[in-house]
């Protein structure tokens, strides 16, 4: 069936990189997200990917997806406190609804 | 331009009441999601809506429902709550099925007590 994989927890410094890792398991997917949630929020799209694309950069973030291992990726660079927050992957599998990771909550100490 | 706004945003209600969520998708977006966030489950869909229809349905019981009205507008309903309804429920807009850009609304927090 559907699934999506997360660390649960990624602790770093201000101004170091993160690197956030999801796996999946539908190789249906068109497309792979990124979204990004604060404390009392709803879900803020940060980005996505192409199912075709193995990378793509916007800013600050880039993601890398290995299609072959269902391997998915976002790296924030620079990273600030205000990046603290839980970060979901989702993939949009066979039937058009998101199927989302538990979230990684990224935690950035000054 | 406006993005996805849900009401209310915040309810308590008590077990065995019914409640209904509103969500008005962004300007010319015509399809709508709705998904259950709790700590247990996580993020969970319920169902999807485009042109007053619904297209998808998640694995919720018959107690939660929903609909879309021709203004793109959704709302959804839970009758005979139980204290397990407890969640944050987001409202997801996109312009048509399968594309994307998928926006989220700040949700609505509903607590059964």
């Amino acid at each position: 069936g559907e699934d999506v994989e997360q660390s649960l927890f990624l602790s770093v410094r201000e101004g170091d990189s993160s690197v956030i890792n999801c796996t999946y398991t539908d190789s249906s997917s068109t497309y792979l997200y990124w979204y990004k949630q604060e404390p009392g929020a709803g879900l803020q799209l940060l980005t996505y990917i192409f199912s075709n694309m193995d990378m793509k950069q916007d800013q600050r973030l880039t993601v890398l997806l290995n299609k072959k291992d269902k391997h998915l990726s976002l790296r924030i660079a620079d990273t600030q406190t205000g990046d603290s927050a839980i970060y979901f992957c989702a993939e949009d599998g066979n039937t058009g609804k998101l199927i989302f990771g538990q979230g990684t909550t990224l935690q950035v100490k000054p | 331009k406006a993005g996805v706004t849900q009401t209310p945003r915040y309810l308590i209600k008590t077990r065995g009441q019914q409640v209904t969520l509103s969500c008005s998708p962004i300007s010319g977006h015509r399809s709508v999601s709705w998904y259950q966030q709790t700590p247990g489950q996580g993020l969970q869909f319920l169902f999807e809506y485009f042109s007053e229809t619904q297209r998808n349905k998640g694995n919720f019981p018959g107690r939660f429902s929903g609909r879309q009205f021709s203004n793109s507008r959704s709302e959804m309903n839970v009758s005979t709550l139980e204290l397990g309804d407890s969640a944050l429920y987001l409202c997801a807009s996109e312009p048509g099925p399968g594309g994307n850009t998928i926006y989220f609304g700040e949700g609505s927090w509903l607590t059964v007590v």
